[in-house]
């Protein structure tokens, strides 16, 4: 699993309140990303992180920021959650086509 | 907009058939074709890739074949098992370009019955 971590797992919360979900990895990859997984549309890129306070957006990336403040950790911000933003989540690292997941993180807003 | 187009959707076998999954492509920058597969609960994880300047590549069961000039690439999954049933994803790379992105096709679910 390339030592990713992600949390929570499993999140329900309230359209218009603000949601951050972690990933932590152990392996020091410079590459951080983060999907979304929705029927039909496979993995779109939200954002992603090429070093410490780097980051860049992806195809899909209004309503979310990101921060990395430390290599290990890549947090998911949700500004104000909207119920088109139920999905599950997954962190990844890597390099080129190779990418290593994280288990997901199912969020539901309500 | 989509720029790798898979199909189909789903699809059912039987046990030692030969599901096929097809994947288009726009985009002639993109240098490297992985796929994914994922099972229910987990997150994807890298099957195997070729680069386009290979027709075909074999790991074991699998086979991707490749046709550069239709930009068309597909897997074949040979004598299927219902250990195979998962969700398997088509991709597209850009190494050289900026973060290293993939793109993702739509998805196919695979379903191998006994």
């Amino acid at each position: 699993d390339a030592g990713i971590t992600q949390s929570p797992r499993h999140k329900v919360t309230e359209t218009g309140t603000p949601v951050t979900l972690r990933c932590h990895q152990t392996e020091n990859h410079r590459y951080m990303y983060w999907y979304r997984q929705d029927p039909g549309h496979g993995l779109r890129l939200i954002h992603y992180s090429y070093g410490v306070k780097d980051t860049d957006k992806g195809e899909v990336s209004d309503g979310y920021s990101v921060s990395r403040s430390k290599t290990e950790d890549f947090l998911l911000t949700l500004e104000s959650a909207t119920s088109s933003q139920t999905s599950v989540y997954f962190c990844a690292v890597g390099w080129g086509f190779e990418a290593f997941f994280g288990q997901g993180t199912r969020l539901t807003v309500v | 907009q989509q720029q790798v187009k898979q199909s189909p959707q789903s699809l059912i076998v039987q046990k030692g058939g030969i599901p096929i999954i097809n994947c288009a492509y726009e985009n002639t920058a993109f240098d490297y074709f992985p796929w994914y597969q994922q099972f229910p609960g987990k997150g994807p994880a890298l099957l195997i890739a070729i680069r386009p300047d290979v027709s075909e590549k074999k790991e074991g069961r699998f086979t991707i074949s490749f046709n550069k000039s239709a930009k068309q690439f597909s897997l074949h999954i040979m004598d299927s098992q219902p250990g195979d049933s998962a969700t398997y994803f088509c991709a597209a790379s850009r190494p050289k370009a900026a973060g290293n992105k993939l793109t993702f096709g739509g998805g196919t679910r695979v379903l191998v019955k006994p």
